[in-house]
């Protein structure tokens, strides 16, 4: 079975702090994802990666940067922590490929006070 | 721009009775369309992917079908058991990506 853990399940934050969330996944697969959910607004992707040292922002990157230094690890990192950035946390991992299904780590309910 | 609209008002349905999901897209049709279960505190598990090309897919009590002239997908759960209380994500594809659906919130009552 795929697994992608999370660093984290829940994380208590102040703001301008420099916050890191880890996500690791053993099946060997290309392409990483981090989103974040919000109720009523649904998955929205913050950053992806298809390679190892690759990245590319997704949809709502402003605040956020992301590292792969290897396959299996993808990290978002918020370099100063707003109340705003108050959210659930998803990282998913799939296989090269558009049509492959995503497998999502447990989520980071993260709280920025 | 590209979107994915579910009804956001939960969906109560009686047990052993059939529960129907709508997924609605914008713009031009997608080449699939993947269906995910989430519960409350996880993230979401997928369920079922269907093709522009294919009418309807089936996996056990699962059904799921593709409407390019009405821009739908339906997803229905036959039989439905209070188990299948959850959250049912909708995606489309978008260059290599997905965009999500808010999803719907369906409640199975005994």
């Amino acid at each position: 079975d795929v697994k992608v853990t999370q660093s984290s399940r829940y994380l208590v934050k102040r703001t301008g702090e420099k916050v890191f969330l880890e996500c690791v996944q053993d099946m060997d697969h290309e392409n990483m994802f981090w989103y974040r959910q919000d109720p009523g607004l649904g998955l929205r992707l913050i950053y992806f990666s298809y390679d190892v040292k690759m990245k590319e922002k997704g949809d709502i990157p402003e605040g956020y940067s992301v590292s792969r230094e290897k396959k299996e690890r993808f990290s978002l990192i918020l370099e100063s922590a707003s109340t705003n950035q108050t959210s659930m946390y998803l990282c998913a991992s799939s296989v090269a490929g558009g049509s492959n299904e995503q497998f999502f780590g447990p989520g980071t309910r993260l709280t920025v006070l | 721009s590209q979107k994915i609209e579910q009804n956001s008002e939960a969906l109560n349905i009686q047990e052993g009775k059939t529960a129907t999901l709508t997924c609605n897209y914008t713009n031009y049709s997608p080449a699939y369309l993947q269906w995910y279960r989430q519960d409350p505190g996880r993230g979401p598990v997928f369920l079922l992917l269907i093709r522009e090309n294919e009418k309807e897919k089936r996996k056990e009590r699962l059904k799921v079908t593709f409407d390019t002239t009405l821009k739908q997908s339906l997803f229905h759960i036959t039989a439905s058991q209070p188990a299948d209380s959850a959250t049912y994500l909708c995606a489309r594809d978008s260059n290599y990506q997905l965009i999500w659906g808010a999803g719907t919130k369906l409640i199975i009552k005994p």
